[in-house]
């Protein structure tokens, strides 16, 4: 059973158009996160959610909205898609108040 | 400017030697996790430190927590080739989000 998955896997699109990205977790966490890994790995937290209620919003560009319909899910939306949006996006979960992290195998962006 | 710098960046070793992965910060964290990832996965949990002075092991890995918990060290015994990856820290600064370190990507050649 997977504990948190993100569809799609792969996504290649080109710069304008708008794409959304889909995360689930079955851990029973209350906090679920967006991160974004560049092409030299570093991994940077863009959103955090608390039982569907924005609690982290990094400076990141209004075109990333994320979404969370319920506390399994953590969905991104990301308007007007640009060059620089290419990367990998992993969506994460966490027990309430620790702060280990469980992450999904990853979304690879690519903006042509 | 990394909040969490990591050395060293790479590391190419043969098997069965032994090597040592350092992060470091000027801020002091609540507690400092390492993570593993593979090529096309998503980072794995492999150890969380909270005390100061704390030393943890897992199996050939050896993690320890700097006093003031604004540091630590993850020494790998006897390395083999299933040990390559890229080897994470990460600070909880109490924001209910990590703060990543730059990363060290490991190569244990067999």
């Amino acid at each position: 059973d997977t504990a948190v998955s993100q569809t799609p896997k792969y996504l290649v699109t080109q710069m304008g158009n708008d794409k959304s990205i889909k995360c689930e977790q079955n851990l029973g966490h209350d906090t679920m996160y967006w991160y974004k890994q560049d092409s030299k790995k570093f991994l940077k937290i863009m959103f955090s959610y608390n039982n569907k209620e924005l609690i982290i919003n990094e400076t990141v560009p209004n075109r990333f909205s994320p979404k969370s319909p319920d506390k399994a899910h953590l969905n991104l939306h990301i308007n007007s898609l640009e060059l620089g949006d290419s990367a990998v996006y992993f969506c994460a979960s966490s027990p309430q108040g620790r702060g280990e992290q469980y992450f999904g195998p990853g979304t690879r962006l690519t903006v042509t | 400017t990394q909040l969490l710098e990591q050395s060293p960046q790479f590391l190419s070793i043969q098997e069965g030697e032994n090597l040592t992965v350092y992060c470091n910060s000027s801020s002091v964290f609540s507690s400092l996790q390492w993570y593993r990832q593979e090529p096309g996965e998503g980072p794995v949990l492999l150890v969380t430190v909270v005390t100061g002075g704390e030393v943890k092991k897992l199996k050939r890995l050896t993690f320890q927590f700097g006093d003031a918990r604004k540091d630590s060290s993850l020494h790998i015994t006897a390395a083999q080739p299933g040990d390559t990856g890229l080897y994470l820290c990460a600070g909880d600064m109490g924001r209910r989000a990590l703060t990543f370190g730059s990363g060290t990507r490991l190569q244990v050649q067999p």
